[in-house]
């Protein structure tokens, strides 16, 4: 159980367009859920915390218009890269908390979508 | 404020040696500790957590971790490295009774040499 999917595994893009990964809780219902960024070598660094039913709250320094969240069901939230260009090229990562069980306080992460923006 | 420090940038063990991977932690309150493991370009995968009860715990493939307060440490060890354990290692921390995030750790790459 507490399985979260990523799509797509990895993605290569223009610069200037528009990329949308998508985050999926499999086998439990996911009220909060996280985006996190990953360069290489280096540690996870949250974005922002994607919330079912009303707006996402981004950290310190990450733009809201350019990472725009969605979290539209309770198993699903959605990253859009806006305008990518060649430096938003990283791993991104999505974890979820199950709120249901008894490991609300654990997060189950994606397998990550590795961007690559030309 | 929460933080959580990984010394080693690179551990080297010897398959078969015991191995230890360390972090400290600062948090306000009690903590959540937990350890993942990430192989290359994948995500992170759950290996064990402490949340209260035995400062010893158990998790997946073998290994363990010692939570020590007066230290404030959560220390990875696994008695027997494999080479399969090659990876690396974050440690992560949260305020108990806290809505935020974790808080990860550098990453430490552990590198078992057959």
């Amino acid at each position: 159980g507490a399985v979260v999917s990523q799509h797509p595994s990895w993605v290569i893009c223009k610069s200037g367009t528009s990329v949308k990964i998508e985050c999926r809780s499999l086998d439990f219902q996911a009220t909060t859920m996280f985006w996190y960024r990953q360069f290489p070598k280096q540690s996870l660094m949250l974005m922002a915390t994607s919330n079912e039913g009303s707006k996402a709250t981004y950290e310190q320094g990450v733009e809201k218009d350019k990472f725009l969240i969605n979290h539209a069901s309770l198993t699903l939230s959605t990253l859009t890269v806006t305008s990518a260009h060649p430096e938003d090229s990283s791993f991104y990562i999505c974890s979820a908390r199950d709120p249901s069980s008894g490991r609300n306080n654990e997060q189950f992460f994606g397998p990550g979508t590795r961007l690559t923006v030309l | 404020a929460q933080s959580v420090a990984q010394p080693e940038d690179q551990v080297n063990v010897a398959e078969g040696n015991p191995l230890t991977v360390k972090c400290t932690y600062s948090v306000s309150g009690n903590p959540y500790l937990f350890w993942y493991v990430q192989y290359p370009n994948r995500g992170l995968q759950f290996l064990l957590k402490y949340i209260t009860g035995d400062n010893l715990v158990k998790g997946s493939y073998g290994f363990e971790a010692e939570f020590n307060k007066s230290q404030t440490s959560f220390h990875l060890k696994k008695p027997s490295a494999l080479v399969s354990d090659s990876a690396l290692y974050f440690c992560a921390v949260r305020a108990s009774g806290s809505a935020r995030q974790l808080t990860f750790g550098s990453g430490t790459q552990l590198t078992v040499l057959p």
